[in-house]
């Protein structure tokens, strides 16, 4: 069975700091990876997305892949109180699977003034 | 992206009965998904909205409980059948969009039943 976690939460973080999230999944043939920020009462928004190895940036957010140890983390910095919400983490097989995802349990976040 | 739009936004429904969501997506679209949200959790897949042929169910759903229909590009609906109160949830719809040879994919709005 397919299997992606995150990190429990919640994740507290001052305004200003960098909030961290982790993930890990077990398909190994997983090839896109996915972050959705969801407000209360919301639905899902898709904030990053990330399909190779390393590193990607867009604005104050970095989305990070490891294939070789099946982690992917997104990074928050500035944090912002509007940040405030709950990450979902989302993994796509690709292939037949392609589009469909699974999520992960999500992590609230909480940013303090 | 993609602009999409859910009917009803919210439901409240006897047990027993059936409720159908629908979904609309102003641009043609290729994949669409629909996905349950129960209390406090995740998302879960319920199936894949087929254009022109039958939904492609996950495991745990099945399509006397869960009919959809995909008539166009545009356009699906999830049914709800004879409702009892485990299913209430979200019940979101989602589209596959294409940009520049990577797919993303976005998320309506949502449908939040209740069932009583």
């Amino acid at each position: 069975q397919k299997e992606v976690e995150q990190n429990s939460g919640p994740l507290s973080v001052p305004e200003g700091a960098i909030a961290s999230l982790n993930c890990t999944y077990s398909d190994r043939g997983s090839q896109s990876f996915f972050w959705y920020r969801q407000y209360s009462g919301k639905s899902p928004e898709l904030i990053m997305f990330i399909y190779s190895n390393g590193d990607k940036e867009d604005g104050r957010f970095t989305a990070q892949l490891n294939k070789a140890s099946q982690y992917v983390s997104l990074l928050i910095r500035d944090s912002q109180p509007s940040d405030s919400a709950t990450y979902l983490c989302a993994v796509s097989a690709g292939g037949t699977s392609y589009g469909k995802l699974t999520f992960g349990q999500g992590t609230i976040l909480t940013v303090h003034p | 992206s993609a602009v999409i739009s859910q009917k009803p936004s919210r439901d409240i429904c006897q047990r027993g009965t059936s409720l159908t969501i629908q979904c609309q997506v102003d641009s043609q679209v290729t994949m669409m998904f629909w996905y349950r949200q129960q209390p406090g959790q995740s998302l879960t897949l319920i199936a894949t909205a087929n254009q022109g042929s039958e939904a492609t169910y996950e495991s745990g759903f099945v399509i006397d409980k869960f009919p959809i229909s995909r008539p166009n590009l545009t356009f699906s609906t999830l049914t709800v059948s004879n409702m009892s109160p485990e299913d209430s949830s979200i019940y979101l719809c989602s589209v596959e969009w294409a940009d520049r040879g990577l797919y993303e994919q976005y998320f309506g709005p949502g449908t939040r039943l209740t069932v009583t």
